[in-house]
């Protein structure tokens, strides 16, 4: 099964607060996470990104955390700021081929 | 180049129309990638080169859309007789090669809009 399945959908956080942000895969071929940022107009930028051998990963504010036996992956970003406002995908990365394979995208605003 | 360009950034034609979309990658990248972003679907997969060779086209909607790369850089998306249902973005990506773990780069797409 080619599905990452991401929630919520939206998301709306108070300025300073933690943004969660959930995702769930099913096909053991994947073997690569990214999480893309993508602000209205722009094409996705690449966050952060994580392998399944690593139970986290954090790169300033945002983390990545791992849990390869219920194959499930979340995104923290913590002391969220309105600049963080924008569409959170994750994806995966199909281990025999060059694809991608996007969760529906969490649209998060934070409020100040 | 800085980063992947897309041209045009913005596309409105007539149904039946054939378009072009062009994906100018980052220089010595030799993998790129389409992907096409609507509404309802998300963002999806379409086709990727590496080099001129395009090894997974499996997400190519229909036999009406088609693209090539030629001297390993630019590439080009083909949408013959467009249909109402091709409106979207359509987003190019560029890595160093294929393969995983290889950070994929995006442009700013092109908005496709189907009259």
């Amino acid at each position: 099964q080619q599905q990452v399945k991401q929630s919520p959908q939206s998301l709306i956080v108070q300025k300073g607060g933690i943004s969660i942000i959930n995702c769930a895969y099913e096909n053991t071929a994947f073997d690569y996470f990214p999480w893309y940022q993508q602000f209205p107009g722009k094409g996705p930028a690449l966050l952060i990104a994580i392998r399944p051998d690593v139970s986290e990963k954090k790169e300033g504010r945002f983390t990545i955390s791992f849990n390869k036996s219920a194959k499930q992956f979340s995104l923290h970003i913590m002391d969220s700021q309105p600049g963080d406002s924008a569409t959170y995908f994750c994806a995966a990365y199909y281990n025999q081929g060059g694809k991608l394979i996007f969760g529906q995208g969490t649209e998060l605003s934070v409020k100040p | 180049g800085a980063g992947v360009s897309q041209s045009p950034s913005n596309k409105v034609t007539e149904k039946g129309k054939d378009v072009e979309l062009r994906c100018d990658p980052i220089s010595g990248h030799t993998a790129l990638y389409w992907y096409r972003q609507s509404l309802g679907q998300g963002l999806e997969f379409l086709i990727y080169f590496q080099g001129n060779s395009a090894p997974d086209k499996s997400g190519l909607p229909s036999d009406r859309f088609s693209a090539e790369r030629t001297g390993g850089s630019v590439s080009t998306l083909t949408i013959q007789r467009t249909q109402q249902e091709d409106s979207a973005v359509y987003l190019c990506a560029s890595s160093l090669v294929a393969g995983s773990g290889q950070p994929q780069h995006f442009g700013d797409g092109t908005r496709l809009s189907i009259l």
